[in-house]
């Protein structure tokens, strides 16, 4: 167990509509990051928040957005899904940014299918 | 585009064998490097993370790095079949958390 949990674990939608995903990180955590895992693939970096600002982005567009709240708990919010969106979204949260020995503690992930 | 790349696999080793995982990255500014291991199904988990070049003990576990060479690899001593799982490579920048991840190499460990 890493303290960090998302809802919902299992999500299916189809195309053209909006998700919202849910993460709930370590107390005292104020730095989450947020990944895409396809199927048999590595985590690809969306964006990560820091005290409630984005803090970096990865290749991924507009319609991938997302929001921090003061209670260590944050969402990734995408519209206009496409096929391509099905796959495992990872949160993972550390201590502080920056530092070179910072653990990234993930939570267990939310599949979403996109019929 | 920074990359990380992980030998293919899946890679098969009998129980008590060593296991040795390879991974190159391609941003010579990359300060820190992690080894995950992934069960099906599962979120990674960390195994261990270095910053240093050498090599660094933990267990059944090393993690070598060679800055120069842009290279880190993973072996494991005496292989048990719970090893059996992906194994992500992931390299970080310090300037901000942003962590790229290798596309993982399948392990078997065989009784």
């Amino acid at each position: 167990e890493t303290g960090v949990t998302q809802s919902p674990t299992h999500l299916i939608k189809t195309r053209g509509q909006q998700v919202t995903l849910r993460c709930s990180s370590q107390s005292g955590h104020n730095t989450v990051s947020w990944y895409q895992q396809a199927l048999g693939q590595g985590p690809q970096f969306i964006f990560q928040y820091y005290r409630e600002e984005e803090n970096g982005r990865g290749n991924f567009p507009p319609r991938f957005s997302g929001l921090q709240f003061p209670n260590y708990s944050s969402e990734l919010n995408v519209n206009a899904l496409e096929l391509d969106d099905s796959a495992l979204y990872l949160c993972a949260s550390t201590l502080d940014r920056g530092r070179r020995d910072n653990e990234q503690f993930f939570g267990p992930g939310t599949r979403l299918t996109v019929l | 585009q920074k990359e990380v790349e992980q030998n293919s696999g899946p890679l098969s080793v009998p129980e008590g064998a060593i296991a040795s995982l390879n991974c190159t990255y391609s941003d010579r500014g990359s300060q820190s490097f992690f080894w995950y291991r992934q069960y099906s199904g599962k979120s990674p988990e960390l195994i261990m993370f270095i910053y240093s070049n050498g090599d660094k003990e933990d267990g059944r576990f090393t993690a070598q790095l060679n800055k120069a060479s842009q290279y880190v690899s993973l072996l494991i001593r005496d292989s048990q079949p719970s090893d059996s799982a992906t194994y992500l490579c992931a390299v970080k920048e310090t300037s901000y958390d942003k962590v790229i991840f290798g596309p993982g190499t399948s392990l078997s460990v065989i009784p």
